[in-house]
């Protein structure tokens, strides 16, 4: 059974970095082919995929994002790392991470979901 | 950047058979999938590669995918199936979600 969970800072002051992490079971980063996303939604808009890597370290990115995050793995704690730097209140979502099996491009599993709030 | 354009709403009578589009540029080249997704709930993907259902989504959700339109079509729709539901096909490395649209059974 695949879960995923995502966890950080519920306020974040402009201007600072933003770290989440997201923490799966149910798969391993090591297997040929898979990948986590970091997918986000500000409240009452829709979806907007922000950064994926994949079980070989190659790492993909949004392209109006791309400067500002940083995707990364430690794959013997099953986590995936998702850093944004220079936050400004426009960030304010919901941050989801989810699973991309291997040589597919959607995402089947998702985690419950991070609210994440912007603000001086 | 690629783009896929969702009507920002539907409304369809319980029993009725509501189809939601999403356009994009040559669209039906590339795989879609559509995520239906509740008020303060996670997303559940319900169409993925065009037309097939992940197992435990119900045989009245069904798609299809040509020229620049994917469909997403609800037969027989029920009260559960209110909610928001998005698109999503991947383009030169990167991912690529709808607009969204919100599925009212009145």
């Amino acid at each position: 059974q695949i879960t995923l969970k995502e966890s950080g800072p519920t306020l974040v002051k402009p201007t600072q970095t933003l770290t989440l992490t997201c923490t799966f079971s149910g798969f391993s980063l090591s297997t040929s082919g898979g990948g986590v996303a970091w997918i986000r939604q500000p409240p009452g808009k829709a979806l907007e995929w922000l950064a994926l890597i994949y079980w070989d370290d190659d790492k993909r990115y949004s392209p109006s994002l791309k400067s500002s995050l940083t995707i990364s793995k430690d794959t013997s704690k099953n986590q995936v790392v998702l850093t944004m730097t220079n936050v400004d209140p426009v960030d304010t979502a919901t941050y989801y991470c989810a699973h991309r099996r291997s040589g597919q491009n959607y995402f089947h599993y998702w985690g419950q979901g991070t609210l994440v709030t912007v603000s001086s | 950047s690629y783009e896929l354009t969702q009507p920002p709403s539907v409304s369809v009578s319980p029993g009725q058979t509501a189809s939601i589009t999403c356009s994009g540029d040559t669209l039906g080249d590339k795989y879609a999938c559509w995520y239906q997704q509740k008020p303060g709930q996670s997303p559940v993907l319900v169409i993925y590669q065009d037309t097939k259902r992940p197992s435990g989504i119900p045989e009245r959700f069904s798609g299809s995918n040509s020229g620049n339109t994917a469909t997403l079509t609800i037969s027989g729709t029920q009260a559960m199936d209110e909610a928001d539901y998005y698109c999503q096909t991947w383009d030169s490395n990167t991912y690529v979600f709808g607009t969204g649209t919100k599925v009212t059974v009145l």
